[in-house]
């Protein structure tokens, strides 16, 4: 399967603890999204990278979201100290640079906060 | 500025008949206008996509509607199928391709 791959599926987890997600994007797409989607909403923009490099952060990652793609490759998602607010469908997506290129979307991490 | 308002929030058709979901957008920036469809537990998956400098894409039975000046787009699936129950996000993008999604259709199927 080449597609971008999401792990875990799901995850639940206490508050007060850490998390960290990963994604495996389509090999080739140099660019490299993470969204966050709550129940009967529309994904929101998390972050994207560029290779290994961080262009955007969205105002809504708090300073206790920390993204990562250390060798333009996969990326992780950590964060810490979860909150209940923190109970969301976390969303990877990868393309190519340029213009209008097609984003694909990952299966999803789910996570419960409890 | 950054938003895509979408409506209706749900919809229920008669198989055969018409789905029409309607987005609008307030950024001129945004130069590209996909629509994803989504199943319960699974990632949005693209459906169709269109670039303001075209009024109408159609593929299969999904038709995108663009309307530049009214800063409007629109999605129409033709004789709609039970296996097309799920919901439905517009999007919309500039540059960086980071996408703004609305707030999603579900849309119902009647068999």
């Amino acid at each position: 399967d080449t597609g971008v791959s999401q792990d875990p599926r799901h995850k639940i987890t206490k508050r007060g603890q850490n998390v960290t997600f990963r994604c495996d994007p389509i090999s080739e797409h140099n660019r490299l999204y993470w969204y966050r989607q709550t129940l009967g909403q529309g994904p929101e923009f998390l972050t994207y990278f560029q290779n290994e490099a961080q262009l955007e952060k969205s105002r809504l990652l708090s300073d206790r979201f920390s993204a990562e793609r250390p060798k333009g490759s996969f990326s992780t998602l950590e964060i810490q100290r979860t909150e209940q607010g923190d109970s969301a469908m976390y969303l990877c997506a990868s393309s190519l640079a340029g213009a209008n290129t097609e984003a694909f979307f990952g299966q999803g991490t789910r996570l419960t906060v409890v | 500025q950054q938003q895509v308002k979408q409506s209706p929030q749900s919809l229920i058709v008669q198989k055969g008949g018409i789905s029409i979901i309607n987005c609008a957008y307030e950024n001129t920036a945004f130069d590209y206008f996909p629509w994803y469809q989504q199943f319960p537990g699974k990632g949005p998956a693209l459906l169709i996509a269109i670039r303001p400098d075209v009024s109408e894409k159609k593929e299969g039975r999904f038709t995108i509607s663009f309307n530049k000046s009214a800063k409007q787009f629109s999605l129409h699936i033709m004789d709609s199928q039970p296996g097309d129950s799920a919901t439905y996000f517009c999007a919309a993008s500039g540059g960086a391709q980071k996408l703004v999604f609305g707030q999603g259709t579900r849309l119902t199927i009647n068999p």
